[in-house]
């Protein structure tokens, strides 16, 4: 079962606008990560937000976390045409046993900025 | 993708027959995962090892085997390859109980199964 739902699917923009991406999740989360693919590439870690942070900033990205609506949104700010790849968020399972490192992985939301 | 390679890149091959994919890493982590991606789907989670001889089952392990003998390296078997395991596979290590729990990831194996 998927532990993450993304929407949307797809968003398609323009260069210089803002793009925000959101992420929904079903089961108490240790961390909630969020990682970028490019086309026919693995993919690479972007930030993390731990549960009992609520927001957190690197660079362009902007993620915040709500763990009682148990979502998270991704925002990039001021997207460049170099942003155009695939985004996933990534749980991490909370408290209760070991987890081995394991994450569930959302669908992904393809974002594709115009030049 | 440094540090991690998947090899080979590309496979086609003819159902029934046995496929083994290597992941290899020079990072010297303790957790390793094979995934797989399929439209619509996301990356599940096929097996994962946290240490040498230490593997256990993810979410899709039906048809899948895995081993590791060395910390370096993290094989899947696809034991008799269908036509259902056509897949882009990916393997990623974890720095997990180093504190950041995050995952690096190969480039990828795409596999045909016709």
């Amino acid at each position: 079962s998927q532990q993450g739902e993304e929407d949307p699917q797809a968003l398609s923009i323009q260069e210089g606008e803002n793009a925000t991406m959101n992420c929904s999740y079903k089961t108490s989360i240790n961390n909630l990560q969020w990682y970028r693919q490019n086309s026919g590439r693995g993919l690479v870690h972007l930030i993390l937000i731990r549960s009992n942070e609520r927001e957190k900033h690197s660079g362009r990205l902007r993620v915040t976390l709500d763990t009682s609506k148990k979502s998270s949104s991704l925002l990039i700010t001021a997207s460049r045409a170099a942003d155009t790849a695939s985004y996933f968020c990534a749980t991490a399972p909370g408290a209760g046993g070991t987890s081995y490192g394991k994450l569930t992985f959302g669908q992904g939301t393809i974002l594709t900025v115009h030049p | 993708d440094a540090g991690i390679t998947q090899s080979p890149r590309h496979k086609v091959t003819e159902t029934g027959t046995p496929v083994t994919l290597r992941c290899h890493q020079t990072e010297n982590h303790r957790y390793m995962y094979w995934y797989r991606q399929d439209p619509g789907h996301g990356l599940r989670l096929i097996h994962y090892s946290y240490g040498v001889k230490d593997t256990d089952k993810g979410e899709v392990s039906d048809g899948y085997s895995v081993s590791r003998s060395k910390t370096e390296d993290f094989l899947l078997t696809l034991e008799s390859a269908t036509s259902s395991q056509t897949s882009v596979y990916f393997c990623a290590i974890s720095d997990y109980g180093g504190g950041k729990n995050i995952q690096y990831f190969g480039a990828g194996t795409r596999l045909s199964v016709l």
